[in-house]
């Protein structure tokens, strides 16, 4: 299957721009989509079909993609962003029917 | 506004299946476009994608764990399902319902189930 890459650890100081990675091969055929999960709580899906935001996720969420790499972007970072952040995206091995996630990225507000 | 809701035991010993519940509200379950997926979380750990089913009644699995993942709709009840057979403490995790939605090729998952920890222990 194929497998989407994600920096581990990221910080950012408060009221900055910080934008994480995700990487993979099946990038170049499927949009990312990412999720926020702070602690004991579900994932929320931030953004999707490359650079859409959901109702009610604030617009310093946007996202990006170039070729086997897409990127979330927090511009003005709050500290209730401290968060793990994954990204997935179908998986490009096989039928394309199954779904593939990042190992995640932990996001620290200084 | 749809919600997932997860259950079923929180303890499972090791060598059976896990069963797990998850309660659609707020839509049907026949909505076209959404296929109704399970994922889960080791503690501590990330994502993992263990499958979905169409309402129709398709499935499709990772292919890690196939052999012994079964996710099946009821669609009277509004309800999918995922059994996990020959458990053991490495199926230990938060268990995710979700509905993933296909548009155009691409996909995502939302909304999430609150999700509901299994322990796999005698």
């Amino acid at each position: 299957s194929s497998e989407l890459t994600q920096d581990p650890v990221v910080s950012v100081a408060l009221g900055q721009t910080v934008r994480m990675t995700c990487q993979g091969d099946s990038l170049r055929s499927y949009s990312a989509s990412w999720y926020q999960q702070k602690p004991g709580q579900a994932p929320v899906l931030v953004i999707h079909s490359k650079d859409n935001r959901p109702s009610g996720i604030p617009d310093r969420f946007s996202g990006s993609s170039s070729g086997d790499t897409a990127s979330l972007t927090i511009t003005g970072t709050q500290a209730e962003d401290e968060a793990d952040y994954y990204c997935s995206s179908r998986d490009n091995s096989g039928s394309h029917l199954g779904r593939v996630f990042g190992g995640g990225t932990k996001l620290t507000v200084l | 506004q749809v919600q997932l809701q997860e259950s079923g035991p929180g303890l499972v010993k090791p060598s059976q299946t896990l069963s797990l519940t998850c309660t659609v509200s707020g839509d049907s379950i026949r909505s076209g476009g959404y296929f109704w997926t399970w994922i889960r979380q080791h503690p501590g750990k990330g994502l993992e994608w263990i499958g979905y089913i169409y309402y129709t009644g398709s499935p499709y699995y990772n292919p890690s764990l196939k052999s012994r993942v079964t996710i099946s709709v009821d669609t009277s009840k509004n309800q999918f399902s995922l059994k996990l057979t020959s458990v053991t403490a490495a199926d230990t995790a938060v268990y995710y319902c979700a509905r993933d939605r296909v548009v155009v090729g691409d996909n995502w998952f939302d909304p999430w189930g609150q999700g509901t920890l299994v322990t796999v222990s005698s």
